[in-house]
């Protein structure tokens, strides 16, 4: 069982708003930043988000957010190549370990 | 930035592999960095971190006293010694940089991946 929850399938449409979400506790998320992962058809992962900062070559429509202990990546206007595996990460001060969600398959219809 | 993981191979539980990730585009000797493997059908795990001058390792529990993160700044290069391999290592194995924002640090940059097998 993941340190951090994510929804297992989240579906959205062309040019849609959709938020995946992220649930820790105060050892991970609530004391540490977020990075979000993209993992299209099982190949290499792709930082789309540190924080709440967009990584280069990112497009705008990605944003993330934190507050307490949940964060969030919100896709402003869904396009046909988001649809992939979204994984969150942070570190865990109790586990001594860096910890990732179990992953959010993004579906665009 | 460019990582390249190779090393990957079929072997028998028990056995070993060690994973060598050459790296380019970045200064090595100043950076953080990871193994990261994912299981079949499965998500992302963490395996081990290395400090940027090779002094301190951090690793999940399941590998700890088997697996071995060690890294040769000269040839800007990183390794995963794996030792007493299980069925359940089975995975594509990741070597990742880090990135350090504002105190925080966020895995960057991944590599492709080399695949390992354990089985009889």
């Amino acid at each position: 069982q993941s340190a951090l929850t994510q929804e297992a399938s989240v579906s959205g449409t062309v040019g849609q708003k959709v938020t995946l979400s992220c649930t820790g506790n105060n050892n991970n998320i609530g004391r540490y930043a977020v990075g979000w992962y993209q993992q299209v058809s099982r190949g290499a992962p792709k930082a789309v988000m540190f924080g709440d900062f967009l990584p280069s070559g990112i497009p705008d429509r990605f944003s993330g957010s934190k507050s307490g202990t949940a964060a969030s990546l919100t896709i402003s206007g869904l396009q046909p190549e988001d649809e992939a595996d979204y994984y969150c990460s942070t570190w865990d001060y109790g586990l001594n370990s860096r910890v990732f969600g179990g992953g959010t398959k993004l579906t665009v219809l | 930035v460019q990582l390249v993981e190779s090393g990957g191979d079929l072997v028998q539980p028990g056995g070993s592999l060690r994973l060598s990730c050459a790296a380019s585009g970045f200064p090595f000797n100043q950076y953080y960095m990871t193994w990261v493997r994912q299981a079949p059908g499965k998500g992302l795990d963490w395996v081990a971190n290395i400090a940027p001058d090779g002094t301190a390792a951090r690793y999940v529990g399941s590998v700890k006293g088997r697996f071995t993160i060690f890294r040769d700044n000269a040839k800007n290069s990183l390794y995963l010694q794996m030792n007493s391999l299980r069925a359940e290592d089975t995975a594509v194995y990741y070597c990742a940089k880090f990135i350090r924002l504002n105190n925080y640090d966020y895995i960057h940059v991944w590599g492709t991946g080399t695949k390992v097998t354990v089985s009889s």
